[in-house]
């Protein structure tokens, strides 16, 4: 079926405006995950869903950012009092089960986001 | 914490070469160790992954990667590299514990010459 989808592909905003970014897993897939990709750099780990409860928190960089899944599917991440230093790929992944160490994460094309 | 080294950041080689990128990682417990690769205009997909068994794994597209337990490494490797290998590869390890949490290296370029 259809992969990871996520909306929008890019998003500009300004210094201390308000963001939502939407992930669409893989039909069926009860595990979700959100990462964050800067310039250079590799995916970082940011929150991960096992059905509609946050299992790990623990990347979140601070209170600003927050994301929820609220039927199990769809997952959106909200960043509030968005600052310049936000500005990355937003990569959304989802597997069939988070609980097992096999399962393989599959990947969105991911969100730019540009906070001017 | 856990981390990921890649001591590459870009590699340029000839179509046929051989290749191999480094990668080591710091954790001394039981880890699962894996290989993404991301082509140009294309989502993150994964190569090949370890979980347990054999240390050699072999992965999509002729590549494979030796797991050395005693050098924390997870080398991948390729004996003869074409143009369609161009790329950004990276390597990535999470707790056996806490499968869930993928943790990134910085990624290495490959560049092949036609």
């Amino acid at each position: 079926g259809a992969g990871v989808s996520q909306t929008p592909s890019n998003k500009v905003t300004e210094k201390g405006k308000y963001v939502e970014l939407r992930c669409d897993p893989i039909s069926g897939h009860t595990a979700l995950y959100w990462y964050r990709q800067s310039l250079g750099q590799g995916p970082e780990f940011l929150i991960y869903f096992q059905g509609t409860g946050a299992a790990d928190d623990s990347g979140l960089p601070n209170d600003r950012f927050f994301a929820v899944r609220p039927e199990g599917s769809v997952s959106t991440l909200k960043i509030q009092r968005t600052e310049r230093g936000d500005s990355a790929v937003y990569l959304c992944a989802s597997s069939l089960s988070g609980a097992q160490s096999t399962d393989t994460q599959y990947f969105g094309p991911g969100t730019r986001l540009t906070v001017l | 914490a856990q981390s990921v080294s890649q001591h590459n950041h870009h590699v340029i080689l000839s179509e046929a070469a051989s290749l191999e990128l480094g990668c080591n990682y710091s954790y001394g417990g039981t880890v699962n160790l894996f290989w993404y690769v991301q082509y140009p205009g294309q989502h993150l997909q994964l190569l090949l992954k370890y979980f347990s068994g054999d240390p050699l794994v072999k992965g999509i597209k002729g590549f494979e990667a030796e797991f050395i337990k005693s050098k924390f490494s997870f080398n991948l490797r390729k004996p003869s590299v074409q143009w369609s290998d161009t790329a950004e590869y990276f390597c990535a390890v999470s707790r056996y514990s806490s499968a869930s949490k993928i943790i990134f290296g910085s990624g290495t370029r490959l560049s092949i010459r036609p």
